[in-house]
């Protein structure tokens, strides 16, 4: 059950894109088409942007979009907003378990 | 409106145990798997201990298996966590979260309770 891994920070201008990668092994990551991501502002409970790798709840922008190769998840915010400056989370079920990644935090410039 | 409520953090002395509560509304609380999520402060999320909808599948995280115990009663759409022989990196943010099996994510979040394991 170690934790995904997650860049600590990254950072963008307003319209730019950014991408966060959640490296993770065949256990869990590789093994799955089940990483789900999740943004978390300060004093807020996360909220759920991506599952399934790639699919978006209702109400959630398409400038959210998940992908995967092997063992290696990416989340990427096109058009930047103010409001997308958050720490967010990887999260891959395992079979029986859920891991999380460190978490990025993610700066609009 | 759909809702999760937890209560029952506070501050224990480190050996002691807290049971946490989690009250659902507004969704079929029994069709549902739900967990348990931790943040240490400033730290990022640990997920802690899910369980089936029926009870029948139960599991944790090695941190903190043998010392807790999730359980849920359906007839009054409540989760719990019972947290026996704490320890200050306990310390966290516990987050009661519902699993929504058809997307494979936490789809619904309470705000959390904060339990504070110091002496």
């Amino acid at each position: 059950q170690s934790a995904l891994t997650q860049p600590r920070s990254v950072s963008g201008s307003p319209g730019q894109s950014v991408t966060i990668a959640c490296t993770g092994t065949s256990s869990d990551v590789g093994g799955y088409n089940y990483v789900s991501w999740y943004r978390q502002h300060p004093g807020k409970a996360p909220q759920l942007i991506i599952y399934d790798v790639n699919k978006r709840p209702s109400g959630v922008p398409d400038r959210f979009s998940g992908s995967k190769s092997v063992n290696t998840a990416s989340l990427t915010i096109s058009g930047l907003q103010a409001e997308d400056e958050a720490d967010y989370y990887c999260c891959s079920y395992t079979g029986s378990f859920k891991v999380f990644g460190g978490g990025t935090k993610l700066t609009v410039l | 409106e759909v809702q999760l409520v937890e209560s029952g953090g506070g501050l224990v002395k480190p050996g002691g145990s807290l049971r946490l509560s989690c009250a659902a509304s507004g969704i079929s609380f029994s069709n549902y798997a739900m967990n348990w999520v931790r943040q240490a402060p400033g730290k990022g999320l640990e997920w802690v201990s899910s369980i089936s909808g029926t009870s029948t599948y139960i599991y944790y995280a090695d941190s903190v298996k043998g010392r807790f115990t999730i359980s849920r009663d359906n007839a009054k759409s409540s989760l719990y966590l019972q947290m026996n022989s704490l320890r200050a990196d306990d310390t966290a943010l516990y987050y009661c979260a519902r699993w929504e099996s058809s997307t494979y994510g936490f789809d619904i979040w309470g705000q959390g309770t904060m339990v504070t394991v110091s002496s």
